[in-house]
């Protein structure tokens, strides 16, 4: 799976959005990007994953440019309950494959 | 519906002891992987079980072994504990046929001392 590299940490003001970046420049052409989060002490919760278009659910959307080397997941109002570490993954899809998880980028929502 | 259920929560045990770990999947799901994760660090993928057969393996050594039941839920044991296994432990449930996105447990903390 192609590697992946996150800001360490990262702050927002709660109510504005929070735009975290993702770059995976050897990405392949049948490679997915994957969003989890893990809010402390819990387990990683999925967010939202895509291959090449825009995507947006309840949680976020996930922006990835037109070359695919690099994504930006987006919470349009965050909250202080959105502070946690966000992992971004590449992978191929298949439920065969394990996540690799880098280290992240901690947000954390200022009030 | 229930998620990934772990257990224990939280575990103490000794240097050279064994230990095992308990995981039901979410509902509808039938493969269970596991994750060590040290504090401060990223989950480190350890194997994942399908049809009661470890399917993938992390690089983890031979004292980490698994089984999975025919309800779908999953042990992870590890024997001759070390220091260094001290960690969280995660448990991620996924469905072979349904959307390629894993449920996580909340995980069983273990202290070796």
């Amino acid at each position: 799976d192609a590697k992946t590299t996150q800001p360490p940490s990262m702050d927002c003001a709660e109510g504005r959005a929070a735009n975290l970046p993702c770059n995976h420049s050897t990405i392949s052409g049948n490679e997915y990007v994957y969003w989890y989060r893990q809010i402390h002490s819990q387990g990683p919760q999925y967010i939202i994953h895509g291959l090449k278009n825009n995507e947006t659910n309840e949680m976020a959307s996930l922006i990835i440019t037109e070359d695919r080397k690099s994504s930006t997941l987006i919470l349009p109002h965050a909250t202080l309950r959105d502070t946690a570490v966000y992992y971004c993954i590449v992978r191929v899809m298949g439920s065969a494959r394990q996540l690799t998880f880098g280290s992240g980028t901690q947000l954390t929502v200022l009030p | 519906d229930a998620g990934v259920t772990q257990s224990p929560t939280h575990l103490i045990k000794t240097r050279g002891q064994q230990v095992t770990l308990r995981c039901s999947p979410k509902s509808g799901h039938d493969t269970v992987s596991w994750y060590q994760q040290a504090l401060g660090q990223g989950p480190q993928f350890i194997f994942q079980y399908y049809e009661e057969e470890e399917r993938q393996r992390g690089n983890f050594p031979d004292r980490f072994s698994g089984h999975q039941f025919p309800n779908y839920s999953s042990e992870l044991n590890v024997n001759a504990l070390l220091l260094g296994d001290s960690a969280l432990y995660l448990c991620a449930s996924s469905s072979e046929s349904g959307p390629n996105r894993y449920t996580f447990g909340s995980g069983t903390r273990l202290t070796v001392v």
